[in-house]
């Protein structure tokens, strides 16, 4: 079964220091993963995506992932986090559009991320 | 301009209420969907449309019914609301597909802002 983990509940970090999540995935075929955050209190937007190519993805806001098919890891990493990156992070799974699976994304459980000064 | 909205932010309500939740997109986007995110802020698909057409029902109790009069739009209409239906409802689109395949921009999905619904 389909599956996304993101091992790290609640992460802090002090501002300007670096920052990496990680994500592990169970996928049965070549997965399209997706990390988005969630700022307090807002909707979900989108920071980047892998479908295929380049292992390593530059996102919005200064993020970046690689994708490791050899560990199905899709870490996300920021050199140096400032105060706005405070905020809930979400790995997530595609599933392929088929009949009734529609590309619906499959989450894992988030990483809070805490940004001290 | 807001590109995926819903209506309204925050909704308290009693058990037992019927409540409806409004979601616009004009994205001019095929599919949308309906996801319940609760309180430990796990997210999981409930519904999805594409063209407004039913395409995933993922086992929610018939108490919620989607709704969906036009591509751009999709309602959530919740029936005698219990307690565990406290949640963030968020709503999102994508592109969807075309005759000539899927493109990989139509697993690209945009959220609403969501709606806190409270039932007390």
């Amino acid at each position: 079964a389909q599956s996304v983990t993101q091992p790290d509940i609640h992460i802090t970090v002090s501002e300007g220091a670096s920052l990496e999540l990680r994500c592990n995935y169970s996928y049965g075929a070549t997965p399209y993963l997706f990390w988005y955050v969630q700022s307090p209190g807002q909707g979900l937007q989108l920071l980047l995506k892998y479908f295929s190519g380049d292992t390593l993805v530059q996102g919005i806001k200064g993020f970046e992932a690689e994708f490791k098919r050899s560990q199905s890891s899709f870490n996300l990493r920021k050199p140096s986090v400032h105060w706005s990156d405070a905020a809930e992070y979400f790995c997530a799974v595609a599933h392929r559009m088929t009949t009734d699976s529609w590309g619906k994304l499959q989450f894992g459980a988030g990483t809070q991320v805490v940004v001290t000064p | 301009d807001t590109a995926v909205s819903q209506t309204p932010k925050y909704l308290v309500t009693q058990m037992g209420n019927d409540k409806s939740i409004k979601c616009e997109q004009n994205l001019g986007h095929d599919t949308m969907y309906w996801y319940k995110q609760d309180s430990k802020k796990f997210l999981k698909i409930m519904f999805s449309y594409n063209n407004k057409e039913l395409i995933i029902n993922e086992t929610v109790p018939n108490r919620f019914s989607p709704k969906s009069p036009d591509k751009a739009h999709l309602n959530l209409h919740i029936n005698s609301l219990e307690l565990g239906d406290s949640a963030v409802y968020f709503c999102a689109s994508s592109q969807g597909s075309g005759k000539r395949g899927i493109p990989l921009r139509s697993y690209e999905q945009y959220f609403g802002p969501g709606t806190r619904l409270t039932v007390t």
